[in-house]
């Protein structure tokens, strides 16, 4: 089993819908979790940190849920822009260990 | 503002040569790491380094060697290349205050090996 899981997709919306995308870690000495986009042949680019009590930026809100070790992100008013890769991340305290998701393919139609 | 500079963009080598693989930062963090990217893998850590003067192994070490030569660089080095390292590679940096703290990444390098 993977540490870091995500659902790979891709996940196909409309314009202007919601859509949540979860991710699953197994080791319970992860303690720093981050959302990051990645678009075709680019490089990964932080999309928010996750903290323990939820947090939100705008359109996007992230969720830790630490008893059943999954992480959220939730995309809110979908744009065209939004489509791209995401990628979960969780790291251990000092270790330096971070360990990716495989990423979520996420595609906006008009 | 560069951030984090990888050199270089392409390479196509030959099995059983060998290359290094450079990069630079700029925004003085303490830590980088060196990744590969595979479809369908997500990226797995090869080596990172937390500080200066400090090297440890990542989740596919096997194949490569690094040098953390100062605050600012650390290489990657093939030293004989097989096909199975055609990848992309990036490498990423970060800092410590108190927690860590998410990292930056470079533009990536795409290797083929023949």
């Amino acid at each position: 089993r993977k540490e870091v899981e995500q659902d790979p997709g891709p996940f196909n919306v409309p314009e202007g819908a919601t859509v949540a995308f979860n991710c699953t870690y197994s080791n319970s000495a992860s303690q720093s979790f981050f959302w990051y986009r990645q678009d075709c042949r680019k490089e990964p680019k932080l999309l928010m940190s996750v903290y323990s009590s939820g947090n939100e930026d705008g359109r996007f809100t992230a969720q830790l849920n630490r008893a059943s070790q999954y992480i959220s992100l939730l995309i809110r008013d979908s744009k065209l822009s939004d489509s791209a890769t995401y990628l979960c991340v969780g790291t251990n305290t000092g270790g330096f260990k971070t360990i990716f998701g495989a990423g979520t393919r996420l595609f906006v139609k008009a | 503002n560069a951030g984090v500079t990888q050199t270089p963009k392409f390479q196509v080598l030959k099995t059983g040569q060998s290359m290094t693989l450079q990069c630079a930062q700029d925004m003085n963090h303490n830590s980088m790491y060196w990744y590969r990217q595979d479809p369908g893998m997500g990226l797995r850590l090869i080596y990172y380094s937390a500080s200066e003067g400090t090297t440890d192994k990542g989740e596919v070490p096997n194949g490569y060697n690094v040098s953390r030569l100062n605050k600012r660089e650390f290489s990657l080095r093939l030293e004989s290349a097989a096909p199975s390292q055609t990848s992309v590679y990036f490498c990423a940096s970060s800092d410590w205050q108190g927690a860590f703290q998410p990292q930056h990444f470079g533009d990536g390098t795409r290797l083929s090996i023949l």
